[in-house]
């Protein structure tokens, strides 16, 4: 099992190009989201899918995008990158819990984002 | 409003000495969970562990342990004889609905000299 994969693990990208993060599991795991770490602020949820086909806003979803159509892959698109979206960006995916058996989240390697 | 706050941004101690990092929590759920994961500087995340709000028991493993209150809401975290090996940053999380979304704290780095 490869776990949680990201893909590209590094970018450099300039004001207004557009990219697309990949996040791929391989665990059958229901739930994916989207994190951004910020020095000083910790992760925040950008983005989150609670299964195939669905999608929901977390806490700082503006300037992304994200699409779930295959279970194990969780796409996150910048549009028109701004160098305010500079950061490193985890994905995690996650089972249902169990009755009494809580599921943990598993995280990627992280991207590293820069906007000039 | 769902918050987790980790009021000590930098700490720094000398290996072999003890150290607590503390965790306090807001929400207004009776069901949620909390975490500690530990990121090294190599950039990824490491679970440590995990309490629900149902389990005030303290637990150690080794070196670590956690002390969960909720009359407090903390949940504090202590490393005993640290080690040069224990820098990194430590984070607190919580989680608290059906969708599992974790709220961070915005960490505390430790650095342990040697």
């Amino acid at each position: 099992n490869a776990g949680v994969t990201q893909t590209p693990k590094f970018r450099v990208l300039k004001t207004g190009q557009s990219m697309t993060l990949l996040c791929a599991q391989d665990m059958n795991h229901e739930y994916m989201y989207w994190y951004r770490q910020d020095p000083g602020m910790g992760l925040r949820l950008i983005h989150y899918s609670v299964g195939e086909g669905t999608t929901a806003k977390g806490e700082v979803p503006d300037g992304y995008n994200v699409s779930r159509l295959k279970k194990q892959n969780f796409l996150l698109g910048l549009e028109s990158a701004a160098p305010s979206q500079t950061s490193v960006y985890f994905c995690a995916s996650k089972t249902r819990n169990e009755g009494a058996v809580y599921n943990e989240q598993f995280f990627g390697p992280g991207t590293r984002l820069t906007v000039l | 409003a769902q918050k987790v706050t980790q009021a000590q941004t930098e700490i720094s101690v000398v290996e072999k000495e003890d150290v607590t990092l503390d965790c306090v929590y807001e929400t207004r759920d009776t069901t949620y969970y909390l975490f500690w994961y530990k990121q090294p500087p190599s950039g990824e995340l490491v679970f440590l562990i995990r309490r629900n709000s149902f389990d005030e028991q303290n637990e150690i493993s080794g070196r670590y342990s956690w002390n969960f209150q909720k009359s407090t809401s903390s949940f504090n975290f202590t490393i005993t004889a640290s080690q040069v090996v224990d820098s990194a940053v430590y984070f607190c999380a919580l989680s608290m609905d059906s969708s599992y979304k974790l709220i961070f704290g915005s960490g505390t780095r430790l650095l342990v000299r040697p």
